[in-house]
C-alpha cells in the first residue's frame, strides 16, 4: 500500500527566504513521487515527478526535489520564495507497478504563505 | 492543446439527489481518472478508467459511480446525496493507464455543495 504523510500543514516565509516543504512516503514497491501546486479555486498543477534515475528533480517555478530512499522522503525545495508561490502544495505517490498502478495517494497538503 | 476540461463548475444539490459531472480528458488521453477533494484535504482516488474499461476503484460506496465513453470522456454520477458528498471533485487524463512515463493531468474541478 502507498501512504503520504506532509509535515507542517502551514509553512509561512519571507519573500526571499528558504522554501522547505517536508513529505515522507510509504510504498510497498519502488514509487513514482509527485509534488502538485493548487491556486485558490483550481485544480492541481504538476511542479515535478520522480520515476527512476536522477535523484534530484528539477521542476517549474524553481522548485526541487530530492527523492532520498533511505530516507523515504520526497521534501521540496526552493532557494527563494516568490509571492506567487503563496498556495497548497501537495505530495504524492504512485506504485510503479501492481493492482494500484496509475492511482495517486495524496498528502493532507501544505499551505505555503509567503509575506512581504 | 486544451488541456482537461470539467463541467459544471459549481453544483448545488440538495440529499437525496444525483448528480452527473462530466469530464474531456486531453486530446489523445486514453486514461481517465477521477478524485474527491474535500476541504481542508487532499485529493482522494475514487475511480480510474482506461479505454472504457474500470481499472480502479477507491473506497467509495456503490452511490458512486462512473463511465467512459468511446471519446474517452467520462461522467461521474453520485446517487443518494449525503452532506458528506460536498467537495470538489477533480478529474485527471493521462495518456495510458499508467507506468513510468505517465503524468496524471487535472482539471479545474467541479465544486459541489449539498444542502
Amino acid at each position: 500500500a502507498q501512504s503520504v504523510t506532509q509535515l507542517g500543514s502551514h509553512v509561512s516565509v519571507s519573500e526571499g527566504a528558504l522554501v522547505l516543504l517536508r513529505c515522507n512516503y510509504s510504498s510497498s514497491v519502488p514509487p513514482y513521487l509527485f509534488w502538485y501546486v493548487q491556486y485558490p479555486n483550481q485544480g492541481l498543477q504538476l511542479l515535478l515527478k520522480y520515476t527512476t534515475g536522477a535523484t534530484l528533480v528539477k521542476g517549474i517555478n524553481g522548485f526541487e526535489a530530492e527523492f532520498k530512499k533511505s530516507e523515504t522522503s520526497f521534501h521540496l525545495t526552493k532557494p527563494s520564495a516568490h509571492m506567487s508561490d503563496a498556495a497548497e502544495y501537495f505530495c504524492a505517490v504512485s506504485a510503479n507497478r501492481g493492482s494500484t498502478l496509475g492511482r495517486l495517494y495524496f498528502g493532507r497538503g501544505t499551505q505555503l504563505t509567503v509575506w512581504p | 492543446d486544451a488541456g482537461v476540461t470539467q463541467s459544471p463548475t459549481h453544483l448545488i444539490k440538495t440529499r437525496g439527489q444525483q448528480v452527473t459531472l462530466r469530464c474531456s480528458p486531453i486530446s489523445g488521453h486514453k486514461s481517465v481518472s477521477w478524485y474527491q477533494q474535500v476541504l481542508g484535504q487532499g485529493p482522494q482516488f475514487i475511480f480510474q478508467y482506461y479505454e472504457k474499461e474500470e481499472r480502479g476503484r477507491g473506497n467509495f460506496p456503490d452511490r458512486f459511480s462512473a463511465r467512459q465513453f468511446p471519446n474517452y470522456s467520462s461522467e461521474l454520477n453520485v446517487n443518494a446525496l449525503l452532506l458528506g458528498d460536498s467537495a470538489l471533485y477533480l478529474c485527471a487524463s493521462s495518456r495510458n493507464a499508467g507506468g513510468i512515463q505517465e503524468t496524471q493531468y487535472f482539471g479545474p474541478g467541479t465544486r459541489l455543495l449539498v444542502l
